[in-house]
């Protein structure tokens, strides 16, 4: 069966600070990936999507970039932190041809 | 574009109520629909899901009906238990791109 491992579970870095988020699915091969955040109450906002290696859509010009080194790993990453780049992150993937995604734990991420 | 809009919560109710919450959206072609819930501090969990006109989606007591004809997916559940209080996601899928409501809280009260 197919899993998602997201980590870590929370965070938390200073201003400034470089970061590194790291998404991996089992089970499948080639799926799509995507990375959400979700600021407090509020809805999700995707960041970024990838449907293959080295492949990367941008949907949200900011202080993230996202890498896709293999197959079933997505890479979430900043060089400099900011305050608002706090929230709730989460990783998806799914397999082209409208079924549905699957989410992994999420990541709260607290900039301080 | 594609796009999902939600009925504004939050929403409480007592227990053993009835549930609805209002989703409709616009999108190019056929794409799927999801219903989705968040529990405190998790990522999402797909609900239900209905991937052509007129089928119903089901899960545990809740079901939603995909209208082509209103574009709209509501989510029903004739009795809620205080074990329901989430937040809930409708979306769609063009089969490559997800795209998610703002959310709705769901309060259950004993």
């Amino acid at each position: 069966s197919q899993t998602i491992h997201q980590w870590p579970a929370t965070l938390v870095q200073p201003v400034g600070s470089p970061l590194s988020l790291e998404c991996t699915v089992e089970g499948t091969s080639n799926p799509n990936l995507y990375w959400y955040r979700q600021a407090a109450g509020r809805g999700l906002q995707l960041l970024f999507y990838s449907v293959g290696i080295g492949q990367i859509s941008s949907e949200v010009p900011q202080n993230l970039s996202a890498s896709r080194p293999q197959d079933r790993q997505f890479i979430l990453s900043s060089k400099k932190l900011l305050l608002s780049d706090s929230g709730f992150y989460l990783c998806a993937w799914s397999i082209s041809g409208n079924t549905e995604a699957f989410f992994g734990q999420g990541t709260r991420l607290t900039v301080v | 574009g594609n796009s999902v809009t939600q009925m504004e919560g939050p929403v409480t109710l007592s227990e053993e109520a009835f549930l609805t919450i209002n989703c409709t959206y616009t999108a190019t072609g056929y794409p799927s629909l999801f219903w989705y819930v968040q529990y405190p501090g998790e990522g999402l969990q797909l609900l239900l899901k209905a991937t052509k006109a007129d089928d119903k989606g089901s899960n545990k007591g809740f079901e939603a009906t995909y209208r082509k004809e209103t574009t709209s997916f509501h989510l029903e559940k004739g009795s809620v238990q205080v074990s329901d209080s989430a937040v809930y996601f409708c979306a769609l899928s063009d089969g490559v791109q997800f795209y998610f409501g703002t959310g709705t809280s769901l309060t259950v009260i004993p």
